[in-house]
C-alpha cells in the first residue's frame, strides 16, 4: 500500500559477480534514491534521479550504477560486487525534494 | 555542506520515561527539518517535519521544534512505551529543496518495560 516495493528483499552473491537491486514505485513520483544502511554511518546517499535518464552520484557512488528508463523504476547495479558493499539497501522516493522520503522495504545484500 | 549531528546511542529508558534526542544542523539559510523512525526490519518513517523557524512538529506524542537560533530540532516524547523502540533519524532538506536529504547517523532507542 505504500507504493514502493524493492526486489530481491534478501540475496546472497559472490564477490566479483553483477548484482541488479529493484525498486518499483507506483505513485508517479519525480525523484527516486538508493541510499545504503551500515552500522555507524547510518544512511550514506549512492545515487538519485530526477527524472527519466536524469541521474546523479550521491556521496558512495564508487561501484554503482544506476538506470532509470521508466519513471517507475530506479535498478541499482553493482558491477563486480565486493565484500564491502555488503550492506541494507534502502530506496526511496518524493514527489519534491524538499517534502518527506517514503522508503521501501530495503534488500539485504551480502557478498561472500 | 550541509549536515546533521545526532546524539550517539544507544538509548535506553524505562517505559513512560521522558524522551529528548538532540539533533543540530549546519545549513545556510532556512533548511526544513525532519524526523524519521525506523523500526527493526523495516525501511524509514516518516515521524514528523517543520519547514521554517519556530515550527513545531509533532505526530504520535512525538513533539520536535524548529530552532533556527541554536540550529536544533530536539525530539522529546513526554512518555514512552515498548513500542518506540526503534532508531530515531534527524534529517535535512536545504532551502531551495533542490538536493537530497542529508541523515544523521542515527539513534537507536530501547524503552523496557
Amino acid at each position: 500500500d505504500a507504493g514502493i516495493t524493492q526486489s530481491p528483499r534478501h540475496k546472497v552473491t559472490e564477490t566479483g559477480t553483477p548484482v541488479t537491486l529493484r525498486c518499483h514505485q507506483t505513485e508517479n513520483h519525480r525523484y527516486m534514491y538508493w541510499y545504503r544502511q551500515d552500522p555507524g554511518h547510518g544512511l550514506r546517499l549512492i545515487h538519485y534521479s530526477y527524472g527519466v535518464k536524469d541521474t546523479d552520484k550521491g556521496e558512495v557512488s564508487d561501484g554503482y550504477s544506476v538506470s532509470r528508463s521508466k519513471t517507475e523504476d530506479f535498478l541499482l547495479t553493482l558491477e563486480s560486487a565486493t565484500s564491502s558493499q555488503t550492506s541494507v539497501y534502502f530506496c526511496a522516493i518524493t514527489k519534491g525534494q524538499g517534502d518527506g522520503y517514503t522508503f521501501g522495504s530495503g534488500t539485504r545484500l551480502t557478498v561472500v | 555542506g550541509n549536515s546533521v549531528t545526532q546524539m550517539e546511542g544507544p538509548v535506553t529508558l524505562s517505559e513512560e520515561a521522558f524522551l529528548t534526542i538532540n539533533c543540530t544542523y549546519t545549513a545556510t539559510g532556512y533548511p526544513s527539518l525532519f524526523w524519521y523512525v525506523q523500526y527493526p526490519g523495516e525501511g524509514l518513517q516518516l515521524l514528523l517535519k517543520a519547514t521554517k523557524a519556530d515550527d513545531k512538529g509533532s505526530n504520535k506524542g512525538f513533539e520536535a521544534t524548529y530552532r533556527k537560533e541554536t540550529t536544533s530540532f530536539h525530539l522529546e516524547k513526554g512518555s514512552v512505551q515498548v513500542s518506540d523502540s526503534a532508531v530515531y533519524f534527524c534529517a535535512l532538506s536545504d532551502q531551495a529543496g533542490n538536493t537530497p536529504l542529508v541523515f544523521g547517523k542515527g539513534t537507536r532507542l530501547s524503552v523496557i518495560a
